[in-house]
């Protein structure tokens, strides 16, 4: 049982050049989440995704792009990355609305030089 | 204003002690409340949910106070591998909203 994967798991870019960060789920949930987490901050959300084809903007969305044309995958895009945009984001799944219970890749670390 | 509120800690604790965390939140609209677990650098996981009515599962007990807007987190005969960040978590209709966590490491 896969559940979530996240690809690459670490990233060195950088500054202005476009990263894109895959998510994978398995259990075929509705809800796809993007977070970031940074220290002193906590987990905010960047995107999230209701179906395929249905994204929506999170607390933090600016500088980033989404899409979901199957509902098996969320990529994240940086169109042009910021050392701000440095951190460790986190895909995340639910199976019904978005208040509900969410399920965590392994997390990706990127670091924009 | 943070919406959701924790104690950073750390908190240090033996092994086989009770300690509890607590948290608050200030979106009374608020539907769902959850701690889950983090340990360093990976994923946070889900812990357990939290009930009006309290609920257990084993060693911990949640706790929920609408009236007072807070969750409470309590673990009871600690052992080394409790020792994680525990985050609150209250869900809108909308989204979930992490609190930036409480640092709990079990001592020998």
């Amino acid at each position: 049982d896969a559940g979530i994967t996240q690809s690459p798991r670490y990233k060195i870019t950088e500054t202005g050049r476009q990263v894109t960060l895959m998510c994978h789920q398995t259990w075929s949930h509705s809800y796809m989440f993007w977070y970031r987490q940074d220290l002193g901050h906590g987990l905010r959300l960047i995107y999230y995704s209701a179906a395929a084809d249905i994204t929506d903007k999170g607390e933090v969305p600016d500088g980033y792009v989404v899409s979901r044309s199957k509902t098996e995958n969320f990529p994240l895009t940086l169109e042009s990355a910021t050392r701000s945009q440095t951190s460790v984001y986190f895909c995340a799944s639910s199976e019904s609305r978005q208040g509900y219970e969410q399920y965590f890749g392994p997390g990706t670390r990127l670091t924009v030089t | 204003r943070k919406e959701v509120e924790q104690d950073p800690g750390p908190f240090n604790v033996p092994e086989g002690a009770t300690v509890a965390f607590n948290c608050t939140y200030s979106n009374s609209a608020s539907q769902s409340f959850f701690w889950y677990r983090q340990d360093c650098r990976k994923e946070p996981k889900l812990l357990m949910s939290v009930y009006s009515s309290g609920n257990e599962d084993g060693r911990f007990t949640a706790q929920l106070n609408r009236a007072s807007q807070y969750i409470s987190l309590l673990i009871r005969d600690s052992k080394l591998s409790d020792s994680a960040t525990y985050l609150c978590v209250e869900g809108s209709a909308r989204q979930l909203t992490f609190g930036s966590g409480t640092q709990l490491t079990v001592l020998p």
